[in-house]
């Protein structure tokens, strides 16, 4: 256990429902990051925060796509109009000021959009 | 952009064997840091390995071991002795280092290798 939770850890939604995710951190981390993996691939990078900052947003995060992390604690992740395409794991890393090369995931919140 | 590439989408060992998964990446930076991350059946992805791109020495931890060559852009993982816990999906990743202007400390990811351990 990394000390990160995530929840849920599954959903499954309708095409065009709003969904929403949650990340719990190790608390003392000032760093968060959501990544999506699909099936077959590697993680990819969306978006971090520092403290309530969000500082970088990739561009694989659409419009539909929104995260908040209010008074640097928790974040969630929303998506809106979910559609088919979708479908994936999401996953929540943090990382600390001491141990900064070093990202600690949490379980991911896999997502099935039918 | 930085890609990494792991040319073995899937790997099998006997208990107690050896095994190599290959890494290479690409990147024109000359800082940077390398991982494996080790990802059980349902399970969180852990760290296994890290590996600085300034530091000639390779690194290891217990039964875990990295060929770095820095002019090859490669970066092996070894495990000996391999064991049950052992299968799991191993990611390669790259992460840019502050001195060269990576101050997100975000990863690049690999596709992963999926290695079962056979009794």
């Amino acid at each position: 256990d990394t000390g990160v939770s995530q929840n849920p850890r599954h959903k499954i939604t309708k095409r065009g429902q709003n969904v929403t995710f949650r990340c719990d951190p190790i608390s003392e981390h000032n760093r968060l990051y959501w990544y999506r993996q699909t099936l077959g691939q590697g993680p990819e990078f969306l978006t971090y925060f520092q403290n309530e900052a969000q500082l970088e947003k990739s561009r694989l995060l659409s419009d539909r796509f929104s995260a908040e992390r209010p008074k640097g604690s928790f974040s969630t992740l929303e998506i809106q109009r979910t559609e088919q395409g979708d479908s994936a794991m999401y996953l929540c890393a943090t990382r600390g000021l001491t141990t900064q090369e070093t990202q600690y995931f949490g379980p991911g919140t896999r997502l099935l959009v039918l | 952009a930085q890609t990494v590439t792991q040319s073995q989408p899937e790997m099998s060992v006997q208990e107690a064997e050896t095994v190599t998964l290959s890494c290479t990446y690409d990147t024109s930076e000359n800082n940077y840091y390398l991982f494996w991350y080790k990802q059980p059946p349902s399970r969180q992805m852990i760290l296994v390995i890290r590996q600085e791109a300034y530091k000639q020495q390779n690194a290891t931890e217990n039964r875990f071991s990295v060929n770095f060559q820095k002019a090859a852009k490669s970066f092996s993982l070894k495990i000996s002795d391999s064991q049950l816990g052992d299968t799991a999906m191993y990611f390669c990743a790259f992460m840019k280092h502050v001195y060269s202007g990576g101050s997100n400390y975000k990863l690049t990811f690999g596709k992963g290798t999926l290695l079962t351990v056979n009794p």
